[in-house]
C-alpha cells in the first residue's frame, strides 16, 4: 500500500500559527485531504486539495502542496485551544481507495 | 440526527462470540466503508461497498464480514471475536462532492476479552 507519513506530535502556543506536515509516496495521487479527530469522535473532513493545485485557503486553514517533493502541509492561523486534536493526512489516487497517515497530535498551550 | 450513525457506541464481548456493528446514513451516498483505528497505526480499511450489490475487501478483511442491506445500511460482523480485534471501528460514506472526502460516524469502541 501507499505510505503516508506524519510527525506524531506538535505543540504551539495559543494565537501562534501551527504547521502540520505530511509526506506521501504516490506521485499519481489525485486527491489529498486533511481530517481532524477530537477525543471520542470520528474524523471530520477539514479540507481537501486536488493534485493540480498548489494551494488552497479556507478561513484560518491553508493547505500547501508540493508535488515535486510529495509534501502536503496544513497551516492553522491564530491557533485556538479548540484546535487541539489529532490531524490526519490522507491521499487517494482515484477516489476509490484512501491511505491515511498515522496522525499528528496538536496540543495548543494557553 | 447525525449523518452517519453507528451502533453500539461501546461494546465489550468475549472471545469466540459473534458480534455485529451497524451503520446507517442519511447522506444518500452510494459508497460506504468500514475502518478500524488502532493507536500508532492510523486507520486501516476493512471492507468497502460502492453500491448495494458491490462488496470489496480492504487491507485487513480477514476475520470480518459485511452486509450491505440497503443503500443506507452497511453492517460489519466479527464471526468469532478475538482479543486483537479490540479497536475503534469507524463507518464512513463518500461521494463525488468534497472530492470523495469521507463523512465518518462517531465510532464503535469494541473490546474483546
Amino acid at each position: 500500500g501507499e505510505d503516508v507519513e506524519q510527525s506524531l506530535f506538535l505543540s504551539v502556543r495559543e494565537g501562534d500559527s501551527s504547521v502540520i506536515n505530511c509526506t506521501y509516496t504516490d506521485s499519481s495521487s489525485t486527491y489529498l485531504y486533511w481530517y481532524k479527530q477530537e477525543p471520542g469522535a470520528g474524523l471530520q473532513l477539514l479540507t481537501y486539495i486536488f493534485s493540480n493545485m498548489d494551494m488552497k485557503q479556507d478561513q484560518r486553514l491553508t493547505v500547501l502542496l508540493n508535488k515535486k517533493d510529495k509534501h502536503l502541509s496544513l497551516r492553522i492561523a491564530d491557533t485556538q485551544t479548540g484546535d487541539s486534536a489529532i490531524y490526519f493526512c490522507a491521499e487517494s489516487l482515484t477516489g476509490n481507495q484512501f491511505y491515511f497517515g498515522t496522525g499528528t497530535s496538536l496540543t495548543v498551550i494557553p | 440526527d447525525a449523518d452517519v450513525t453507528q451502533t453500539p457506541r461501546n461494546r465489550i464481548t468475549k472471545t469466540g462470540k459473534r458480534i455485529m456493528l451497524e451503520c446507517s446514513q442519511t447522506k444518500g451516498h452510494d459508497r460506504m466503508y468500514w475502518y478500524r483505528q488502532d493507536p500508532g497505526l492510523g486507520l486501516r480499511l476493512i471492507y468497502y461497498s460502492f453500491d448495494v450489490k458491490d462488496i470489496n475487501k480492504g487491507e485487513i478483511s480477514d476475520g470480518y464480514s459485511v452486509s450491505r442491506q440497503a443503500q443506507a445500511k452497511f453492517s460489519l460482523s466479527l464471526e468469532s471475536a478475538i482479543p486483537n480485534q479490540t479497536a475503534l471501528y469507524f463507518c464512513a460514506t463518500s461521494d463525488v462532492d468534497r472530492g470523495y472526502g469521507y463523512t465518518f460516524g462517531s465510532g464503535t469502541r469494541l473490546t474483546v476479552v
